[in-house]
């Protein structure tokens, strides 16, 4: 069956480091895959999307990489902020997106 | 107007009452789409129209639910005979293309169920 995997913990991190999530699929040919974060009562927002072509895409102070020998997405927030506290969603399409189940990041002041 | 609206926000109901959940997506937007989120988990995919026809709706549990978009803007979900495992958030999106060309989906804030 399909499966869309991220990290089942939580990250709590220190302001200014980098956090680092990840994504795994099983039974997907995603032509490509997006992040969005997700902030408590409130809808997913799009941040990012990077093709099967793609092997690394950055926006800002996030980066995604994307290798689909692994079947694996990892998404970075480098100099992290407080306000990066939020959970963050991956997603594959298969002409319809799929969502994994989200890691939530706590940045610490 | 700017963004996916979705009415209500929030809907307490009684075991066994129907309920309608109503999705206003951005304008000139052709794709929507309906998933739910319960609390830890990630939106699960419902129902997908591209203009007035419901392009895939596999996602949708059991024929209590049905979702129709008659004019090919607002949408409505639809519950019959609510049980309390129907309660979440139910999400409402919109995208200029579809899910298979990388269009990003725009969301709206949701319309949080609780059925008693």
């Amino acid at each position: 069956s399909q499966k869309i995997e991220q990290n089942s913990e939580a990250l709590n991190i220190q302001e200014g480091k980098t956090a680092t999530l990840t994504c795994n699929y099983t039974n997907y040919s995603p032509a490509y895959l997006q992040w969005y974060r997700q902030d408590p009562g409130r809808g997913p927002v799009f941040l990012l999307l990077i093709r099967e072509n793609e092997k690394e895409k950055r926006k800002e102070r996030l980066k995604v990489t994307f290798d689909t020998t692994l079947k694996q997405s990892l998404f970075h927030i480098t100099a992290s902020q407080p306000a990066d506290s939020a959970t963050y969603l991956c997603a594959l399409n298969d002409y319809k997106l799929s969502f994994g189940a989200g890691t939530t990041v706590t940045v610490r002041a | 107007g700017a963004g996916v609206s979705q009415t209500p926000s929030n809907k307490v109901t009684e075991k066994g009452k129907y309920v309608e959940l109503r999705c206003d997506p951005i304008s000139g937007h052709t794709a929507l789409y309906w998933y739910r989120q319960s609390l830890g988990q990630g939106p699960e995919f419902l129902i997908y129209f591209q203009g007035t026809g419901a392009a895939d709706d596999s996602g949708l549990p059991n024929d209590r639910f049905f979702a129709v978009r008659p004019e090919g803007s607002v949408s409505t979900l639809k519950i019959q005979r609510t049980e309390r495992g129907d309660s979440a958030v139910y999400l409402c999106a919109s995208s200029f293309g579809t899910g298979g060309d990388g269009g990003e989906l725009f969301f709206g804030e949701g319309s949080r169920l609780t059925v008693l």
